[in-house]
C-alpha cells in the first residue's frame, strides 16, 4: 500500500527560483492538504483541497499555489522561492471531512525537505 | 496566536513507566482533538481521537483525557516502550466551523523512554 506519495524528499532551491512539490494518493480520497513543519513549531495549513478542481486557502497561503485536476494529485508551487520558506512540506489525505466521525483522521506523506539559499 | 499548545517541548521516561503528554487549547468552538505520532524523516501517523461529546477514549496502551472546563487534554501511555520514542502533536479541529476540518497542530513534544 502506498499510501500518501511525495517526491522529492530532498530538495535546494536558489532564491528566486520555482519548484513544484508532488502528492499522490492512491486511497481515492476526496480530501487533500498540504502543511509546512517549521524547527520547534507545529504543522500550519498551506491550502486545502475537498476534490477535484476545489482548492482553498489555509493558515500560511502566500507564495505558494495548488491546483487538483484529478482526485489522486495535489501538486504544490512554489513560484518565487524566498528563505522563507525553508521548511519541511507535509502532503495529507483523508476519505471525508475531519469531526464528520471519530474514525476520520488525515494520512501523512513522508514529507519533502526543502532549503533556500 | 497559538490556539494549541504542547507547553513542554520534551519528556523522559523509564521504561514500562506512564508517560503523560499534555495539550492545552484555547479555542471553545473545537470539538474534535488528535493525537499524531511522528519519527525522524517520517510524516505523522495517527494514533488517537477524542470527541469533546467525550471525556476519555482507550485504545490498547493509550488513553486520551479530555477536560473541557479547563480547555486541557493529555495523553497516558502505559506502559511505556523503547519504541514510544517519538514527537508526539496534538491537533483540534471545529467541525462546526465547516466540512473543511482544518486542523490546528501544537508544537510537539518529543518522548524519549529510556530503557
Amino acid at each position: 500500500n502506498a499510501g500518501v506519495t511525495q517526491t522529492p524528499k530532498f530538495r535546494i532551491l536558489k532564491i528566486g527560483q520555482s519548484m513544484t512539490l508532488q502528492c499522490a494518493q492512491d486511497m481515492n480520497h476526496n480530501y487533500m492538504y498540504w502543511y509546512r513543519q517549521d524547527p520547534g513549531m507545529g504543522l500550519k495549513l498551506i491550502y486545502y483541497s475537498v476534490g477535484a478542481g476545489i482548492t482553498d486557502k489555509g493558515e500560511v497561503p502566500n507564495g505558494y499555489n495548488v491546483s487538483r485536476s484529478t482526485t489522486e494529485d495535489f501538486p504544490l508551487r512554489l513560484e518565487l522561492a524566498a528563505p522563507s520558506q525553508t521548511s519541511v512540506y507535509f502532503c495529507a489525505s483523508s476519505y471525508r471531512s475531519l469531526g464528520r466521525s471519530t474514525n476520520e483522521k488525515l494520512f501523512f506523506g513522508s514529507g519533502t525537505q526543502l532549503s533556500v539559499l | 496566536d497559538q490556539q494549541v499548545k504542547q507547553n513542554s517541548p520534551s519528556l523522559s521516561v523509564q521504561e514500562g513507566r506512564i508517560s503523560i503528554l499534555n495539550c492545552d487549547y484555547t479555542n471553545s468552538m473545537f470539538d474534535y482533538f488528535l493525537w499524531y505520532k511522528k519519527y525522524p524523516a517520517e510524516g505523522p501517523t495517527f494514533l488517537i481521537s477524542i470527541s469533546s461529546i467525550k471525556d476519555k477514549n482507550e485504545d490498547g496502551r493509550f488513553t486520551v483525557f479530555l477536560n473541557k472546563s479547563a480547555k486541557h487534554l493529555s495523553l497516558h501511555i502505559v506502559p511505556s516502550q523503547p519504541g514510544d520514542s517519538a514527537v508526539y502533536f496534538c491537533a483540534a479541529s471545529s467541525f462546526r466551523g465547516g466540512a473543511t476540518n482544518k486542523l490546528i497542530f501544537g508544537t510537539g513534544t518529543l518522548l524519549a523512554v529510556q530503557p
